[in-house]
């Protein structure tokens, strides 16, 4: 059981480029979530789904889509990088909302240059 | 504006104390509350929740204290452990407009000094 498995650990892309993180969980969570964290700042929702194919917006979404053909997937998309989204990346997933919790993966560091 | 805040960017508590952690919030509409344990370069670990018709829940060492009217909450462990040194995040959930994540707080970095 491996939980949420977020791919690359690390990354460095130059203004422009496109890229997609990846996340993947296999406890069979309806609820994923993506979140970006910055220094001396909490967690801040990007991109929610509710289920496979219902997407939709977080605290701050631009710059950055989703798509949730799957259960198991939820990969997050940089469409052009710019450096504002230097960031850790953190996906998220849960069996609903309110008490139960969400499971984190470990994060990805991206480095916009 | 930040709706849910956590005041103390960080505490220091010795070991075998109590180490409380308070956070505010602004919006009534939340119906859940949670907080979060983190590692430097690991993903937050959900520790305890308390739902907005409760106002204590308690799990083992963890007690969340929930206050309504003054829109507060807290976080007790007790007894502080070594092991407890992290940053503690707040966040809650609900609050209208459809989003079904959570909000967080900056978090509070908690040191357990032996």
């Amino acid at each position: 059981n491996a939980g949420v498995t977020q791919t690359p650990k690390f990354q460095v892309l130059k203004t422009g480029q496109s890229m997609t993180l990846q996340c993947a969980q296999d406890m069979n969570h309806e609820y994923m979530s993506w979140y970006r964290q910055d220094p001396g700042m909490g967690l801040r929702l990007i991109h929610y789904s509710v289920g496979a194919g219902i997407t939709d917006q977080g605290e701050v979404p631009n710059g950055y889509n989703v798509s949730r053909s799957t259960t198991e997937d939820f990969p997050l998309r940089l469409l052009s990088a710019a450096p504002s989204q230097t960031s850790v990346y953190f996906c998220a997933s849960s069996y609903g909302r309110g008490l139960y919790g969400y499971t984190f993966g470990s994060g990805t560091r991206l480095t916009v240059v | 504006d930040q709706q849910v805040k956590q005041n103390s960017p960080s505490l220091s508590v010795q070991e075998g104390r109590i180490s409380i952690l308070n956070c505010d919030y602004t919006n009534s509409m939340f119906d859940y509350f949670l907080w979060y344990k983190k590692y430097p370069a690991e993903g937050p670990t959900f520790l305890i929740s308390i739902s907005s018709i409760k106002d204590k829940n308690e799990d083992g060492r963890f007690t969340v204290f929930l206050n309504k009217s003054a829109k507060h909450l807290s976080l007790h462990i007790v007894p502080s452990q070594p092991g407890d040194s992290a940053v503690y995040f707040c966040a809650a959930s609900g609050g209208g407009g459809g989003a079904d994540g959570l909000t967080f707080g900056k978090g509070t970095h908690l040191i357990i000094q032996p």
